[in-house]
């Protein structure tokens, strides 16, 4: 039973540290997606990649965020600095585009506080 | 105004009824529309897709009117594993999604 892995599933840190979030999409999967969801926000896409390549990243603060995805397996979300305001569970998804399917298969998510 | 809005609810309903929920979308262009169901402090996950033509699955149809660009999810027979965050999504590229707030149904005994 394929799934995307996320790690890690919580993280608690202080304002100004540096927060590093890691996803596995599932093998196959050419799309990968990064999210944010809050209670007043709701899910907002952050980013988003296909065959590797950034395609928008319109939802991410620039200067503190940043999305890569080193390899096929592998993609991290980093926040440096970490700011309160950043507290929010953040999702990865991935998807296979092309294909006539719009369906996105989520990870379980990382829940982060900012203290 | 935001692109896809939703009635947050909660909806408290019994088991047994019947409960529908509608959402609007503010962009005229977009192609694909579907439900996800999320679950307390889980993921999202596909519920189902949306049809022009409206379509069906087991106790739950879904309705799209573009004219008036709202989708609807009905839910009959509404069972206590019901119980979770109903999120409505539009697509108006072929892989970007667009979600909802969600609307929130409590089924009770």
């Amino acid at each position: 039973d394929a799934r995307v892995t996320q790690t890690p599933r919580h993280k608690v840190t202080e304002m100004g540290q540096e927060v590093t979030m890691r996803c596995q999409p599932i093998l196959g999967h050419n799309t990968v997606f990064w999210y944010r969801q809050t209670m007043m926000q709701g899910l907002e896409l952050l980013a988003y990649f296909r065959n590797r390549a950034p395609l928008d990243d319109s939802g991410m603060p620039k200067d503190r965020f940043s999305a890569e995805m080193p390899d096929a397996t592998l993609a991290t979300l980093k926040i440096q600095p970490s700011e309160p305001r950043d507290s929010a569970v953040y999702f990865c998804a991935s998807g296979r585009a092309g294909v006539g399917s719009y369906e996105q298969y989520f990870g379980p998510g990382t829940r982060l506080t900012v203290t | 105004r935001k692109e896809v809005e939703q009635d947050p609810g909660p909806f408290n309903v019994p088991e047994g009824a019947t409960v529908a929920f509608n959402c609007t979308y503010s962009n005229s262009a977009s192609q694909s529309f579907f439900w996800y169901r999320q679950d307390c402090r889980k993921e999202p996950k596909l519920l189902m897709s949306v049809y022009s033509s409206g379509n069906e699955d087991g106790r739950f149809t879904a309705q799209l009117n573009r004219a008036s660009q709202y989708i609807s999810l009905l839910i009959r027979d509404s069972k206590l594993s019901d119980s979770a965050t109903y999120l409505c999504v539009v697509s108006i590229t072929d892989d970007k999604l667009i979600f909802g707030t969600g609307t929130r149904l409590q089924v009770f005994p």
